[in-house]
């Protein structure tokens, strides 16, 4: 069974540009979050998908955002990128339990250097 | 956010038990409480958790408090394999979205 799926894994912006990740769930796993890990800050919660909906958002501003698509894959984007902006972006899906048990699998990350 | 408190850092040396506190003094009745390590350049993994009973699975046991306001994740037996980053989180529990506030977590170190 495949794993979730991050693409890109590495590239390097500059200030003031705008990028899109990408992440592809493991087969059935309709419920997708993206977090944000940086060394001062640690892992902090930016959003979660299900259903091609977003259900619940972090305090992170205007400029993140995502979307799902029917596949349940989802994107990620961020606008006028800043240096404060790079990070390793995490993006981890689950099957949706009523309880919310469901384990997370998370992929090995996006990383991204703004320049 | 109902938030955990975690040492920064621990030692264990090989092949002994290992017990990594968390406190979590303003859970809820029905927050289950999770934990997930992180390997360098790994993403999260998902270790074990629970709400009111201990539990146990191939990885590790969870000791939770009777009041819940504290937990203890056990290693029974470290490996080299098993230094990492690891993270005491809450999660809401009812239908619907979640919000995870993961935290700084404990580094564990593993001596050979």
């Amino acid at each position: 069974k495949a794993g979730v799926t991050q693409t890109p894994r590495y590239l390097i912006k500059t200030r003031g540009q705008q990028v899109t990740l990408s992440c592809s769930p493991i087969s059935g796993h309709r419920s997708v979050s993206w977090y944000q890990q940086t060394p001062g800050q640690g892992l902090q919660f930016l959003f979660e998908y299900f259903s091609e909906t977003q259900r619940n958002k972090g305090n992170f501003p205007g400029r993140f955002s995502g979307r799902q698509f029917s596949n349940s894959r989802s994107e990620m984007n961020v606008s006028t990128l800043e240096l404060g902006d790079s990070a390793l972006y995490l993006c981890a899906s689950s099957l949706p339990r009523l309880d919310n048990t469901g384990e997370l699998f998370f992929g090995e990350g996006s990383r991204l250097t703004v320049l | 956010d109902a938030k955990t408190t975690q040492p920064n850092s621990m030692e264990s040396n090989e092949e002994e038990p290992v017990h990594l506190p968390c406190n979590h003094s303003t859970i809820s009745g029905t927050d289950y409480i999770h934990w997930y390590r992180q390997l360098p350049s790994q993403g999260p993994e998902y270790v074990i958790h629970g709400l009111t009973s201990n539990v146990n699975n191939r990885m590790a046991s969870l000791a939770i408090a009777e009041d819940r306001k504290s937990s203890t994740l056990i290693l029974h037996r470290a490996t080299l394999r098993d230094a990492a980053v690891y993270y005491c989180i809450l999660r809401v529990s009812g239908a619907g979205s979640y919000q995870l506030t993961f935290g700084k977590g404990t580094k564990l170190s593993v001596i050979p």
